[in-house]
């Protein structure tokens, strides 16, 4: 199993500005994922958090709108950028196993707020 | 992008009452995953089926996975008020990434 620690729990911030959130993980992993939960939604996967290279983007989620930074096997960040009411959401950390059948590991999620 | 619909949506029941909640997805996958999260917070594992396993238990928890329909069921027996959350499926594929359905509120009454 994985502990995983992020950090701001919660955050109120003004449009426009930016935020960045931390992911710690307490064992070295490979895979690190950040997902993007809207008010009410399922969670959507933003990117996969790769060390050593750039993050790997889903559909509809850029680098300049959501830079990754991934500078070792336990820790990543996720910035949200240039804030807008629509980016209120849950923000979540999750690490993966080894392997193809393998449970996740999700942290305890950014609230956040953007007025 | 979303993998499929759960149903119900919503799911009332009675403390002791069995709840059920199904998932439907739309890809090949290497295993399936059902997740509970409380109050908006980190998502809780329950239970990983292969692709090529029928049915799974883990306690109170029963999942059956049916690749010919893309369709698994939760089932909780003996459902408790802590039971009262969201549940979610997911679809693990390649690289390990997670597809999510909508989810399905549970709300177990005492």
């Amino acid at each position: 199993s994985a502990v995983i620690s992020q950090k701001p729990s919660r955050d109120i911030c003004q449009r426009g500005t930016s935020l960045t959130i931390q992911c710690q993980v307490d064992s070295q992993v490979t895979m690190m994922f950040w997902y993007r939960q809207q008010p009410g939604q399922s969670l959507t996967l933003i990117a996969t958090a790769n060390q050593g290279s750039e993050a790997t983007y889903e559909s509809g989620f850029v680098i300049d709108k959501f830079p990754i930074s991934r500078p070792n096997l336990t820790f990543s960040t996720l910035t949200v950028s240039n804030m807008s009411p629509e980016d209120s959401s849950i923000y979540l950390c999750s690490v993966s196993g080894i392997g193809a059948n393998t449970e996740a590991f999700f942290g305890q999620g950014t609230r956040l707020t953007v007025v | 992008s979303q993998q499929g619909e759960e149903d119900p949506q919503a799911l009332s029941i009675q403390e002791g009452e069995n709840a059920t909640m199904n998932c439907s997805y739309k890809t090949s996958i290497n295993n399936l995953q059902w997740y509970r999260q409380n109050s908006g917070r980190g998502l809780v594992h329950l239970i990983l089926i292969r692709s090529n396993e029928r049915e799974k238990h883990s306690g109170r928890l029963r999942v059956t996975l049916d690749t010919s329909k893309k369709s698994s069921s939760l089932l909780i027996t003996a459902s408790r008020a802590a039971d009262t959350a969201s549940y979610f499926c997911a679809t693990g594929e390649y690289g390990n990434k997670l597809v999510f359905g909508a989810g399905t509120i549970l709300r177990v009454k005492s």
